[in-house]
């Protein structure tokens, strides 16, 4: 089985530019999180979908939003872009395992770079 | 608000020796507690997990870790490193959303370096 898909792995952009990321869960997922990594830190929570309802938000600017669609999948937007919006940007999916529910299942993540 | 403390920023084993990360949170109700490990360039993988019970708790790759409340910790330990254990390693905390997933709060994570 497939698991959570994210694109593209890596991209340059210049700042005030906007970036749009892609992320697609593992099948029968209905949730999917969002989470910034920076360089030698630990992920920060951005946002979280499930049934295409956002469910929380971290403590980010509005320049950040996400959505998600009717197959799961969703997209982590980023407007007027920073030099400090360049991160590791990790997509997760969970489902409702009785086994371990509420688990995140982590991508490989969207490394952004601006300058 | 939640944290999570990680006081080693580095550690360094030789290969067959024991590894213990240390972990300490802060969390207003029962705490949901998990250890990730991240290969450099890569995604994280979750090596284990406390939600109630027994509080030592077995992982993937030989990894277990011991929920202490009255300390608020959650280190890691495998008793023989292997060369291939090197990478970063996070603990994370956040409540039980069993349908939407967990929200988790991530420590600074810990970088091991292991000695042929």
């Amino acid at each position: 089985d497939a698991g959570v898909t994210q694109s593209p792995t890596h991209l340059i952009k210049t700042r005030g530019q906007q970036v749009t990321l892609r992320c697609s869960p593992i099948s029968g997922h209905k949730s999917v999180s969002w989470y910034q990594q920076v360089l030698g830190q630990g992920p920060q929570f951005i946002f979280q979908y499930y049934e295409k309802e956002e469910r929380g938000r971290g403590n980010f600017p509005d320049r950040f939003s996400a959505r998600q669609f009717p197959n799961y999948s969703s997209e982590l937007n980023v407007n007027a872009l920073l030099l400090g919006d360049s991160a590791l940007y990790l997509c997760a999916s969970s489902g409702t395992s009785l086994r371990s529910p509420g688990e995140l299942f982590f991508g490989e993540g969207s490394r952004l770079t601006v300058l | 608000a939640q944290s999570v403390t990680q006081p080693d920023i580095h550690i360094t084993v030789s290969e067959g020796a024991s590894l213990e990360l240390r972990c300490n949170y802060s969390y207003g109700a029962t705490p949901y507690l998990f250890w990730y490990v991240q290969s450099p360039g890569q995604g994280l993988q979750l090596l284990l997990k406390y939600f109630s019970g027994d509080t030592l708790v077995q992982g993937i790759k030989g990894f277990e870790a011991e929920f202490k409340r009255s300390q608020s910790s959650f280190n890691l330990r495998k008793p023989s490193v292997h060369w291939s254990d090197a990478a970063e390693y996070f603990c994370a905390v956040g409540p039980m959303i069993k349908a939407a997933g967990n929200k988790l709060t991530f420590g600074g994570g810990t970088r091991v370096l292991v000695k042929p």
